[in-house]
């Protein structure tokens, strides 16, 4: 497999389940970062990984927890969320170096919170 | 407050005739801007970028244009084709500290390109 790969594509979950999305890119990137894009909304920064450190969280309530293992793989645990969390929840990879490279990221997982 | 705007939700184009899409943003800290496409069901895909030490950037039928300035920046595809219909992403960033490589996007703009 080659880019970056989101599992699952499509989740629907009741408020009180927990649930985690995973993503993991194959293109030897050092960066990883999670992005949520709600209806009529621009995508929104979440997270950002710079070697498996965590680099920023854009005030995300705790509700949604991150983890990165190693470079390679990012999770994104979910509990108790609300129906307002329904969104595309992308995930995406760069290598941080003098200069700049573009982000490339996956397709998404569709999340509906019932 | 949005610090990159997409003014236009959509643009409705013929076939080989040349697109236009527009994007303004308000952080002068901002100094590399990209371009991304995407298709329903699909995540966004990078097209072009420009850094602000430039004002054009080409590759293909794609030019980015910058006018720092204005804090404006436009893409143009020429000639338009039908496979071109997506939603287009202007994103920016700016260097250093903690937020390396962390993008802000405008809301988007659909383009729809007509046989």
């Amino acid at each position: 497999e080659t880019g970056v790969t989101q599992t699952p594509r499509h989740l629907v979950m009741g408020m009180t389940n927990k649930k985690s999305l995973k993503c993991e890119q194959h293109l030897g990137h050092n960066a990883m970062y999670w992005y949520k894009q709600s209806a009529k909304k621009p995508l929104e920064l979440m997270f950002v990984y710079n070697f498996k450190e965590q680099t920023e969280n854009n005030s995300v309530p705790s509700r949604f927890s991150p983890e990165c293992p190693n470079s390679s793989h990012l999770f994104l645990h979910l509990h108790t969320l609300q129906p307002e969390d329904s969104a595309l929840y992308l995930c995406a990879s760069s290598q941080v170096r003098q200069g700049r490279s573009p982000l490339h990221f996956g397709n998404g997982t569709r999340l509906t919170v019932t | 407050d949005q610090q990159v705007k997409q003014n236009s939700p959509s643009l409705s184009v013929q076939e080989g005739r040349i697109s236009i899409l527009n994007c303004d943003y308000t952080n002068s800290m901002f100094d590399y801007f990209l371009w991304y496409k995407k298709y329903p069901a699909e995540g966004p895909t990078f097209l072009i970028s420009i850094s602000s030490i430039k004002d054009k950037n080409e590759d293909g039928r794609f030019t980015v244009f910058l006018n720092k300035s204005a804090k404006h920046l436009s893409l143009h595809i020429v000639p338009s084709q039908p496979g071109d219909s997506a939603v287009y992403f202007c994103a920016a960033s700016s260097a250093g500290g903690t937020s390396y490589g962390k993008l802000t996007f405008g809301q988007g703009t659909i383009l729809t390109v007509h046989p």
